[in-house]
């Protein structure tokens, strides 16, 4: 079957301090991979995704200077958070697609607690 | 950019019950709907799928799309205590990989027994 891992689980990090959190796709080739924010306020947003051999598209409000993210093969992906503050605290998941497929797996996501 | 809204925020039934959730969307362009599931502390998970207007149908979830009102809504029927999660409607314009796919903010399920 199809899984999506994601690590860290859960990082407390000082305000101003940045955290780099990986997504790691077995059972499939993760050809387009869409990193999320689940926040504390119960939104639900899409930050940014990424297709192998595409650049990556960022929504509105969230910027590859804030949120670099590399997608260097199939099965893996990255995203960063730079200099993080109070409103980027929040559960970040990883979904990931294969080539024609509509379902997104998801891991059950990298938290980030800002102190 | 797509808006999603979901409704209600939260909902408490009893086992057994009839439960329905709302979804509605801005963009009249969009051609793809999906509801997902999330356990607590659990990654989200794809429930059900629908491409055109109408209803569809699988186990005790029915997913019913009506594009031109912009909603689409899930219903179970005989609720059981199991189905107690964070559900996620999601819409894109496309299903393959370069549809970027925007979810509402979710609605809380708790039945109970």
């Amino acid at each position: 079957g199809a899984l999506v891992y994601q690590y860290p689980r859960r990082t407390i990090c000082k305000s101003g301090t940045s955290m780099r959190m990986e997504c790691q796709a077995v059972g499939f080739q993760a050809t387009s991979v869409a990193w999320y924010r689940q926040s504390p306020q119960k939104t639900f947003e899409l930050i940014a995704l990424s297709t192998v051999n595409s650049a990556i598209k960022y929504e509105q409000n969230f910027t590859q200077e804030k949120f670099p993210i590399s997608h260097p093969n199939l099965s893996f992906s990255s995203m960063t958070v730079l200099n993080a503050y109070l409103e980027d605290r929040g559960l970040y998941l990883c979904g990931a697609r294969e080539t024609g497929g509509g379902t997104l797996y998801f891991g059950e996501g990298s938290r980030l607690i800002v102190v | 950019q797509q808006n999603v809204q979901q409704s209600p925020e939260s909902l408490i039934v009893p086992e057994g019950a009839r439960t329905s959730l709302n979804c509605t969307f801005s963009d009249s362009a969009s051609q793809y709907f999906w509801w997902y599931r999330q356990h607590s502390g659990k990654a989200p998970k794809a429930l059900m799928s629908i491409f055109s207007n109408g209803e569809k149908e699988e186990g005790r979830f029915t997913i019913h799309l009506n594009k031109a009102s912009l909603h689409f809504s899930l219903h179970i029927r005989d609720s059981q205590p199991s189905d107690s999660a964070l559900y996620l409607c999601a819409v894109s314009h496309r299903g393959s990989a370069l549809g970027r796919l925007h979810f509402g903010a979710g609605t809380q399920l708790i039945v109970i027994p």
